[in-house]
């Protein structure tokens, strides 16, 4: 059965560091997410991208973030400069319509220290 | 705005059980409304669904009913097994243009031989 896949599965980082956390999602997927999950909180839509161009972000998907589709396969978010406050695990997930069933990833969990 | 309310957790019981897990939601319109299970160590799993008012989601023995009148999808099943054990999470997306899934918080359910 298809999946999306995240890697890496744990990231640990200084805060100030940039990190790119990488999806790659299932192949005859269109619509593209990232979500995030704060410990003990609720998960949380940062972004939507389609066709190349963000469709959607919430307030949270502020400058310091971005996300790219460098390939056919890959799927990225950015943080440039990682506050405390962005330690959460992010979900990257995929749907082949929008508003689809989204299938998602087994999770990214960043701390930042 | 867009909202759900899930029971808190955790939620123990014992194999064999009937397992109903609440939720009530806020929204305008008409949202499609989803069951989402997280199991140990793994992703996101759309559990069920249901797209329009009275309509019932059901898979592995898990159902939930679209109720417009009292806002709420709550999930239920007959019988529970240890390997339900998992992290349950209700979620809507709005009615009409929005793609992103609004989430509740999650609900623990440990399920005991």
């Amino acid at each position: 059965e298809p999946e999306v896949t995240q890697t890496p599965s744990h990231q640990v980082t200084q805060m100030g560091q940039e990190v790119i956390l990488r999806c790659v999602p299932i192949s005859n997927h269109l619509y593209f997410y990232w979500y995030r999950q704060i410990l003990g909180q609720k998960v949380e839509f940062l972004v939507s991208f389609y066709n190349n161009e963000i469709s959607e972000k919430s307030e949270i998907f502020d400058d310091q973030f971005s996300v790219e589709r460098p390939d056919g396969s890959n799927f990225t978010l950015k943080i440039r400069s990682t506050k405390l406050e962005d330690s959460a695990m992010y979900f990257c997930a995929s749907s082949f319509v929008e508003g689809g069933d989204a299938f998602f990833g087994q999770g990214t969990r960043l701390t930042v220290v | 705005g867009n909202s759900v309310t899930q029971m808190e957790g955790p939620v123990t019981l014992s194999e064999e059980a009937f397992l109903t897990i609440n939720c009530t939601y806020t929204a305008t319109g008409y949202p499609s409304l989803f069951w989402y299970v997280q199991y140990p160590g793994e992703g996101l799993q759309l559990l069920l669904k249901a797209t329009k008012a009275d309509d019932k989601g059901s898979n592995k023995g898990f159902e939930a009913t679209y109720r417009k009148e009292t806002t709420s999808f709550h999930l239920e099943k007959g019988s529970v097994q240890v390997s339900d054990s998992a992290v349950y999470f209700c979620a809507l997306i709005p009615q009409g243009g929005s793609e992103k899934l609004v989430f509740g918080k999650g609900t623990k359910l440990t399920v005991n031989p």
